[in-house]
C-alpha cells in the first residue's frame, strides 16, 4: 500500500531547540517537498528536492535544512534559528510531469508546538 | 509572480451543488488542480485539469476552466456531510519539477 508517512504526528519542543521532522514515502517518486501551513494562508514550500543528494530553497528556507541521502526519505530539520516555527508541516512527492500531471501527493503533517 | 485566489468560505445544504470558485494570474499555468484538506490532515487530490482543457467531470464533481478569464471552478452535486472541509486550488507549469502555487483555501460547511 504506497504512500507518504509523516512522523510524529503532534511534536512539542521548547524555544531554541533544533526538532527534525520525518518524510518518508515508497511510491517511488522522485521529487519530494515541504510546505509549511499556518492557520488561513495557502502553503508555503519550504524546500524541495528533484532526485537524491539534491535540493533547493523554497520560498520561506531560512531557520529550516534538509538531507536528501535516499530516495524514500526528506527530513526537514527546524533549527532554532527560525522566529515562529509553531505551524502545521506538510511533505509531499510527485512524479516528473512527463509522466503525470506533476501532481503532489501529501502526507498527513506534523504539527509542530513550540513554547 | 503567480497569484491564485479563493473566496475564503461557502456554505450548503446537503444535497445542493457546491461551487468553488478560484482564479489565477499566471497565463501561462499549464496544470490545474483541487485538493480536499479535512480537519488536522494533509491535502488529498482530489482531480487535475490541463490547460487545453475546458472541462473535466469525475463522478460527483466537475471542474470547469475559462482560460481566458483566468477562472477554474469545482462543482460538487448532491453536496454531503462528508464533502465539508476546506478546499484548495492550485496551478503549476509544465517542467521536471513542479513548482505548485497553492490558494488560501475555500473552506465548505454543509449544512444538514
Amino acid at each position: 500500500d504506497g504512500g507518504i508517512t509523516q512522523s510524529p504526528k503532534y511534536l512539542f519542543r521548547k524555544e531554541g531547540q533544533n526538532v527534525t521532522l520525518s518524510c518518508e514515502q515508497n511510491l517511488n517518486h522522485d521529487a519530494m517537498y515541504w510546505y509549511r501551513q499556518d492557520p488561513g494562508q495557502g502553503l508555503r514550500l519550504i524546500y524541495y528536492s528533484q532526485i537524491v543528494n539534491d535540493f533547493q530553497k523554497g520560498d520561506i528556507a531560512e531557520g529550516y535544512s534538509v538531507s536528501r541521502e535516499k530516495k524514500e526519505s526528506f527530513p526537514l530539520t527546524v533549527t532554532s534559528a527560525q522566529k515562529n516555527p509553531t505551524a502545521f508541516y506538510l511533505c509531499a512527492s510527485s512524479k516528473p510531469t512527463g509522466t503525470s500531471g506533476g501532481e503532489q501527493y501529501f502526507g498527513p503533517g506534523t504539527r509542530l508546538t513550540v513554547t | 509572480g503567480e497569484d491564485v485566489e479563493q473566496s475564503l468560505f461557502l456554505s450548503v445544504r446537503e444535497g445542493d451543488s457546491s461551487v468553488i470558485n478560484c482564479t489565477y494570474t499566471d497565463s501561462s499555468s499549464t496544470y490545474l488542480y483541487w485538493y480536499k484538506q479535512e480537519p488536522g490532515a494533509g491535502l488529498q487530490l482530489l482531480t487535475y485539469i490541463f490547460s487545453n482543457m475546458d472541462m473535466k467531470q469525475d463522478q460527483r464533481l466537475t471542474v470547469l476552466l475559462n482560460k481566458k478569464d483566468k477562472h477554474l471552478s469545482l462543482r460538487i452535486a448532491d453536496t454531503q456531510t462528508g464533502d465539508s472541509a476546506i478546499y484548495f486550488c492550485a496551478e503549476s507549469k509544465s517542467g521536471g519539477y513542479q513548482k505548485v502555487t497553492f490558494g488560501t483555501g475555500t473552506k465548505l460547511q454543509v449544512i444538514p
